[in-house]
């Protein structure tokens, strides 16, 4: 099983200041790597997939880079209903496995 | 556009049988898509549980397997999961959603508690 990690559990950002999410898997999976965003209540929504690639309506303050093991979700400036959770999943094994996720939170 | 529901029961008894229908309208089941299952314990993270496509053929987290069963039913156009041995650890939300991932087409949820 690949093993997702994601740093910080937690991050504190101010509101239009960059916000950097991180995610590191335990082998390679390539550009196979995806990022959701879950609002509380509701069903994850895809923000980025194949690492860098926006989903359909994604604004473009979001984006997604890395290869390999080493990932990282950007949001150049976050607005209030970007504070929510974001867990990133790899999808290179046929056993998907997600990170246990980065809460955004207001600083 | 493609919409998913999950229903079930919302309480299953120890050692019970949690079972669960996704009912899918706006694609026929048969579609030639996977159909899949993710859960999320209260306060935790998301897990996937497996897979069926419309033909039978099945994957499974292995963590779960020996205790999960999918099924399709092409003439209701949905699918089904059923765990067994249900215990308070599988006390989550669960999520069904098209395709394999990633996707973005999910079911809004439904809550199911394992207790006596």
């Amino acid at each position: 099983e690949i093993v997702m990690t994601q740093s910080p559990a937690t991050l504190s950002v101010s509101p239009g200041e960059r916000a950097t999410l991180s995610c590191r898997a335990s082998q390679s999976v390539a550009t196979n790597l995806a990022w959701y965003q879950q609002t509380p209540g509701q069903a994850p929504r895809l923000l980025i997939y194949g690492a860098s690639t926006r989903a359909t309506g994604i604004p473009v303050r979001f984006s997604g880079s890395g290869s390999g093991t080493e990932f990282t979700l950007t949001i150049s400036s976050p607005q209030s209903e970007d504070f929510v959770v974001y867990y990133c999943q790899q999808y290179y094994d046929w056993l998907v496995t997600f990170g246990q996720g980065t809460k955004l939170e207001i600083k | 556009q493609v919409q998913l529901k999950e229903s079930g029961p919302g309480l299953v008894k120890p050692s019970g049988t949690l079972s669960l229908t996704c009912a899918v309208s706006g694609a026929p089941i048969n579609s030639g898509s996977w159909w899949s299952w993710v859960r999320q314990p209260p306060g935790k993270g998301l897990e996937w549980i497996g897979e069926i496509y419309h033909t039978g053929n099945t994957n499974f987290s292995p963590s779960l397997k020996g205790r999960v069963t999918l099924s399709v039913d092409k003439s209701k156009n949905h699918f089904s999961l059923r765990l067994n041995s249900a215990t308070a650890a599988d006390t989550a939300v669960y999520y069904c959603a098209k395709g394999r991932f990633p996707t973005n087409m999910w079911g809004r949820g439904t809550v199911v508690t394992v207790s006596s």
